[in-house]
């Protein structure tokens, strides 16, 4: 599976949106964007995850680019329970491995 | 539907002892991974299960094993455990290798002194 790489940290206030950055740039062709977070000492929970298109569902939205690169997680209206780590993972669905990097620990402040 | 659900929630053992923790999968979901999540590593696949077969194994040694019942519950095995097995093991179902997505149990505090 592809690494990916993001930034170790990053603050939001509350309220506004949360953009989230990830990088991937040796993904291949059947490999999916998958995002899950994880609040302190709970288990991951799945966010959302997309092949090419644009995907949005209750929680956040996806924005992959056009050559699959890199990819965004937008957070429309972050609130303080969104305080977690998030993590950006490239997967096929050959597979249920998942390989988990550093992921990006979200600060959403007052 | 209920989530993945793993037994004990919290466990304190001494180093060489043996443990043995459970994971009920999401009901239909026929496959299960484990991972082990350390403040130094990470998060790290340990094994992955469909229909009571081992499908993948991550880098760990032998003193962990696991398996899958029938019902597609399944335990994970530490023996003769070390200080360095503290963590928090964490259980993840999906329906079937390869498709839809994996969701995660609360997860299993080893703490081994």
């Amino acid at each position: 599976d592809a690494k990916t790489t993001q930034p170790p940290s990053m603050d939001c206030a509350e309220g506004r949106a949360a953009n989230l950055p990830c990088n991937h740039s040796t993904i291949s062709g059947n490999e999916y964007v998958y995002w899950y977070r994880q609040i302190h000492s709970q288990g991951p929970q799945y966010i959302i995850h997309g092949l090419k298109n644009n995907e949005t569902n209750e929680m956040a939205s996806l924005i992959i680019t056009e050559d699959r690169k890199s990819s965004t997680l937008i957070l429309p209206h972050a609130t303080l329970r969104d305080t977690a780590v998030y993590y950006c993972i490239v997967r096929s669905n050959a597979g249920n491995m998942l390989t988990f990097g550093g992921g990006t620990r979200l600060m959403v402040k007052p | 539907k209920a989530g993945v659900t793993q037994t004990p929630r919290y466990l304190i053992k001494t180093r060489g002892q043996q443990v043995t923790l459970s994971c009920s999968p999401i009901s239909g979901h026929r496959s299960v991974s484990w991972y082990q999540q350390t403040p130094g590593q990470g998060l790290q696949f340990l094994f992955e299960y469909f229909s009571e077969t081992q499908r993948n194994k991550g880098n760990f040694p032998g003193r962990f094993s696991g398996r899958q019942f029938s019902n597609s519950r399944s335990e994970m095995n530490v023996s003769t455990l070390e200080l360095g097995d503290s963590a928090l093991y964490l259980c993840a179902s999906i329906q079937a290798p390869g498709t839809d997505t994996q969701y995660f149990g609360p997860g299993t505090r080893l703490t081994v002194l």
